[in-house]
C-alpha cells in the first residue's frame, strides 16, 4: 500500500480539464510545500511535471497546473490531448524517520 | 543537455548481487544528490535513497539498509546501485534520478531519470 492516496484510474475527452487527487498526511503533503508530479507513458520513464506543489520546469507545457489544500495536492491537466494519456504519480517529501521520500500509488489517465 | 545513462538489462540467482551503473553528462555530477527508485512490473514508484556525489554520503530508506549500497566514481561521473541477497520479489526496473542541488536539504524533486534497468530475479 502507497503512502499517498490516488485515484487508479481517472479519463476525459479531448479538450476537457481533468484533476488527479493526492492525499497524504500532515507528516508529507500536509507538511511541506515539497510535492512532485511525474507522467509516465508505457515502457519510459517518469517525467517531471510540477514541482514544489505548483512550479513547471522548463519545457513543461502550461495546461499542467497544480495545487494544494491541506493534506491534499492535485494535478489538472487543462485541454486535454491523446498524448496526456499515461501514468501520473505524485511524490512528498516526509518527515517519517524510515524514508525520505513517499509516492502515490500512480493514477492512469485515458484519453477518450 | 542533461542525461543519465543506465547500465543493461540485468538476470539474476535468488540470493545473488547486483550492480547498476548511472553515467551523467551535461552537469556538473558532484552538484547534485543522486537518488534510485524502483518499479516492480506492473506495480508504482519506491524511493530507495540517495548518494551525495560529492562527499559520498548516503541515506538509504530503512526497509532497504544493510542490503543496498550506493557508491559514486566522480572521475567517470557515474553513481552505482548495488543491491545484494536478492529475491524474486526484486524483479523490478531499477532507476536513477537527479535529486536536488547540493546542499539543498529536501530532495523535492527527479530530474531526469535514466531510462531505467531491468533487474529479473529468478531461479
Amino acid at each position: 500500500q502507497s503512502a499517498l492516496t490516488q485515484p487508479a484510474s481517472v479519463s476525459g475527452s479531448p479538450g476537457q480539464s481533468i484533476t488527479i487527487s493526492c492525499t497524504g498526511t500532515s507528516s508529507d503533503v500536509g507538511g511541506y510545500n515539497y510535492v512532485s508530479w511525474y507522467q509516465q507513458h508505457p515502457g519510459k520513464a517518469p517525467k517531471l511535471m510540477i514541482y514544489d506543489v505548483s512550479n513547471r520546469p522548463s519545457g513543461v507545457s502550461n495546461r499542467f497546473s497544480g495545487s494544494k489544500s491541506g493534506n491534499t495536492a492535485s494535478l489538472t491537466i487543462s485541454g486535454l490531448q491523446a498524448e496526456d494519456e499515461a501514468d501520473y504519480y505524485c511524490s512528498s517529501y516526509t518527515s517519517s524517520s524510515t524514508l525520505e521520500v513517499v509516492f502515490g500509488g500512480g493514477t492512469k489517465l485515458t484519453v477518450l | 543537455q542533461v542525461q543519465l545513462v543506465q547500465s543493461g538489462a540485468e538476470v539474476k540467482k535468488p540470493g545473488a548481487s547486483v550492480k547498476v551503473s548511472c553515467k551523467a553528462s551535461g552537469y556538473t555530477f558532484t552538484g547534485y544528490y543522486m537518488h534510485w527508485v524502483r518499479q516492480a512490473p506492473g506495480q508504482g514508484l519506491e524511493w530507495m535513497g540517495w548518494i551525495n556525489p560529492n562527499s559520498g554520503g548516503t541515506n538509504y530508506a530503512q526497509k532497504f539498509q544493510g542490503w543496498v549500497t550506493m557508491t559514486r566514481d566522480t572521475s567517470i561521473s557515474t553513481a552505482y546501485m548495488e543491491l545484494s541477497r536478492l529475491r524474486s520479489d526484486d524483479t523490478a526496473v531499477y532507476y536513477c534520478a537527479r535529486g536536488s542541488q547540493i546542499p539543498a536539504a529536501i530532495p523535492d524533486w527527479f530530474d531526469p531519470w535514466g531510462q531505467g534497468t531491468l533487474v529479473t530475479v529468478s531461479s
